[in-house]
């Protein structure tokens, strides 16, 4: 089955600064790719996907980009604000399968 | 519109107690899902369903069993609860499974002592 990590475990940057986060995955047939954010004592909420057919996806401040043949995505924070502050998750599945979660990284935005 | 609701929002039980936790949807999803949150572990799947009448085992059946007699809702049981099975449970839907977004309900808090 599908396994997925996640690193770094925890992250702390200063507000402004960029954020990254790196995700990988076991099953090449894997082909959606989700980020969810959760705030403290909340749901997670999606902040952005990307499938298999597409290299990078924006969105205003936060970007995703997918490297198939290595299996690694990746979530690209940029102008960090003390709102980032969050659990952030990745997530791989295979269509027809169920998501699987990697274990979460724990983001501080330093004022 | 409700979006995904979970009651109750916490629970403190007795080990060997029993309880039901119950999701509901209103957005006419045909899957939804059982998750438990535990520190450090993310977020790991119990047991799902793909439409009313179905359900299936996930990652971490073990101790839990589920219902889905109507289309809006999902419900785990927890027959003889453990401490173990203390964690953070969250309930989400989807329209369909693959290539779609989950919309997540707001946890329900179990304590087992």
């Amino acid at each position: 089955g599908e396994n997925v990590e996640q690193h770094p475990s925890t992250l702390s940057v200063q507000e402004g600064d960029s954020a990254v986060i790196k995700c990988t995955y076991s099953d090449s047939a894997s082909n959606y790719f989700p980020w969810y954010k959760q705030e403290l004592g909340k749901r997670p909420q999606l902040i952005i996907d990307i499938r298999s057919n597409v290299g990078e996806k924006k969105d205003q401040r936060i970007a995703v980009t997918l490297n198939k043949t290595a299996k690694h995505f990746s979530l690209h924070i940029t102008e960090t604000q003390p709102e980032d502050s969050a659990v952030y998750f990745c997530a791989a599945l295979n269509y027809g399968q169920n998501f699987v979660f990697g274990p979460g990284t724990r983001l501080s935005v330093l004022p | 519109n409700a979006g995904v609701t979970q009651t109750p929002k916490f629970r403190v039980l007795k080990t060997g107690q029993s309880m039901t936790l119950l999701c509901a949807q209103d957005m006419n999803h045909e899957y939804m899902y059982w998750y438990r949150q535990d520190p450090g572990m993310g977020l790991r799947l119990i047991h799902y369903s793909v439409g009313e009448g179905t359900t299936a085992k996930g990652e971490v059946p073990d101790g839990y069993n589920v219902s889905r007699l109507k289309k809006q809702n999902f419900l785990l049981g927890l027959e003889s609860a453990a401490p173990s099975q203390t964690s953070v449970y969250f309930c989400a839907s989807s329209y369909i499974a693959g290539n779609d977004e989950q919309f997540f309900g707001p946890g329900t808090r179990l304590t087992v002592l």
